[in-house]
């Protein structure tokens, strides 16, 4: 089966530091994404992990452990704008077809 | 560059119709792939095309058929409308089908009524 699993909301104060969690058990294994999507807009790309280990972007940080099935997103220097869902997808590529399966996404509200 | 658009951005249909969705992907980009997404959920996977052929499809009903045209757009069709496809559809472009870099639409909004 396919799932993956991050928490459904999460609270910060402006200004501070969040980490957002995120387990996977999929049948294949590609490469891990997070996105960043607003509300009624479309997912925006924030970071992709295909090895394990902290890959580091201005304020965003992604960490991967495929041993462990865990991934999490950091986010530093807190701003009202980050408030939005954060999705963490994995990448399933076999045979000929790649797709991405998403976890339910995290409502992050950034308050001041 | 433009990015990838999608056509129409909102519309209502009403149960029993049938909708017709489009997507353009980037200049240069030979695969698209859509997604459903439920308020509230992350997207789900439905088809990816990549040289007008379909590559992949998730669990959707027939109702959902696809195409690609040889200039990489594509089209979605939904056929006898249920009011549980009230979503946002997402189609998101990548240069081959392993999706490494996709890019996504602004998706449209369709409203079952």
């Amino acid at each position: 089966g396919q799932n993956i699993d991050q928490p459904t909301e999460m609270t910060a104060t402006e200004g501070a530091i969040v980490q957002i969690n995120c387990t996977y058990q999929t049948s294949g294994f590609n490469g891990l994404f997070w996105y960043q999507q607003h509300a009624g807009e479309a997912p925006t790309f924030l970071s992709y992990n295909v090895l394990d280990g902290l890959e580091e972007k201005g304020r965003f940080s992604s960490f991967l452990s495929r041993s462990k099935g865990y991934s999490y997103l950091l986010l530093k220097e807190l701003q009202m704008k980050d408030s939005a869902s954060y999705l963490c997808a994995v990448l399933n590529y076999g045979g000929s077809q790649g797709n991405l399966i998403f976890g339910k996404g995290t409502k992050l509200s950034v308050k001041p | 560059d433009a990015g990838v658009t999608q056509s129409p951005t909102h519309l209502i249909k009403t149960r029993g119709q049938h909708v017709t969705l489009r997507c353009s992907p980037i200049s240069g980009h030979k695969s698209v792939s859509w997604y459903q997404q439920v308020l509230g959920q992350g997207p789900q996977f439905i088809f990816q095309y990549y040289e007008k052929e379909e590559r992949g499809r998730g669990n959707f009903p027939d109702r959902f058929s696809a195409r690609q045209f040889p200039n990489y757009s594509s089209e979605l069709n939904v056929n006898a409308l249920l009011l549980g496809d009230s979503a946002l559809y997402l189609c998101a472009s990548s240069l081959e089908p392993s999706n490494t870099e996709a890019f996504f639409g602004q998706g449209t909004r369709l409203t079952v009524v």
